[in-house]
């Protein structure tokens, strides 16, 4: 597997709180993106990043903020969690955009109780 | 912004039977076409993928056909076996990845 891995893999948090998940990569990929999978719904983009400090939102961006300091790290943050903020979230990488195979992390479960 | 539409949710076949998914696209700059197995509790892994200048492409058991004209590509497995049991996601993609909803396929033993 490619190397990336996604903390915390599980996160139960109350209504209101903050929270902050973390991407990292060791493949040097340009591209990070931020997704939640729902049923039904597939693979939703929530953030994507195309460069250090580069993001760009995606087509359930409401609720969320990114951040990209580093190559290697893309983090997403629910600003005030909401119970419809309960997903699957994944983190992905590709070197060159839509064009070429996308890797993905594990995947974190957030529950917001 | 891209819309792509996967058919269908769910599939089960017999083992040793074929299975077939299909995805349609509304973007006719889409030109990087994947497909994607997701095995309960674990990632999206790429199984196969296509390019638009390209209309079948082949690995062992799986297929994928494009057809640019119509927008639309699908998924062939044969010869099912039952770890081909998962979810499995087509995606197109320009600049970024746009997934269709997924298809729950079960291979019956």
């Amino acid at each position: 597997d490619a190397g990336i891995t996604q903390s915390p893999r599980h996160k139960v948090t109350e209504t209101g709180t903050p929270v902050t998940l973390r991407c990292h990569q060791t493949e040097n990929h340009r591209y990070m993106y931020w997704y939640r999978q729902d049923p039904g719904h597939g693979l939703r983009l929530i953030h994507y990043s195309y460069g250090v400090k580069d993001t760009d939102k995606g087509e359930v961006s409401d609720g969320y903020s990114v951040s990209r300091s580093k190559t290697e790290d893309f983090l997403l943050t629910l600003e005030s969690a909401t119970s419809s903020q309960t997903s699957v979230y994944f983190c992905a990488t590709t070197q060159t955009g839509g064009e070429t195979e996308a890797f993905f992390g594990q995947g974190t479960r957030l529950t917001v109780v | 912004g891209e819309n792509v539409e996967q058919h269908p949710s769910t599939l089960s076949v017999q083992e040793g039977d074929s299975a077939v998914i299909k995805c349609t696209y509304s973007d006719s700059a889409s030109n990087y076409f994947p497909w994607y197995k997701q095995e309960l509790g674990k990632r999206p892994q790429l199984i196969i993928d296509i390019r638009s200048n390209v209309g079948e492409k082949k690995d062992q058991r799986i297929a994928v056909t494009l057809n640019k004209t119509a927008k639309h590509f699908s998924l062939h497995i044969t010869e099912t076996q039952p770890e081909d049991s998962a979810v499995y996601f087509c995606a197109a993609t320009g600049n970024q990845f746009y997934f269709g909803t997924g298809t729950s396929l079960t291979v019956i033993p």
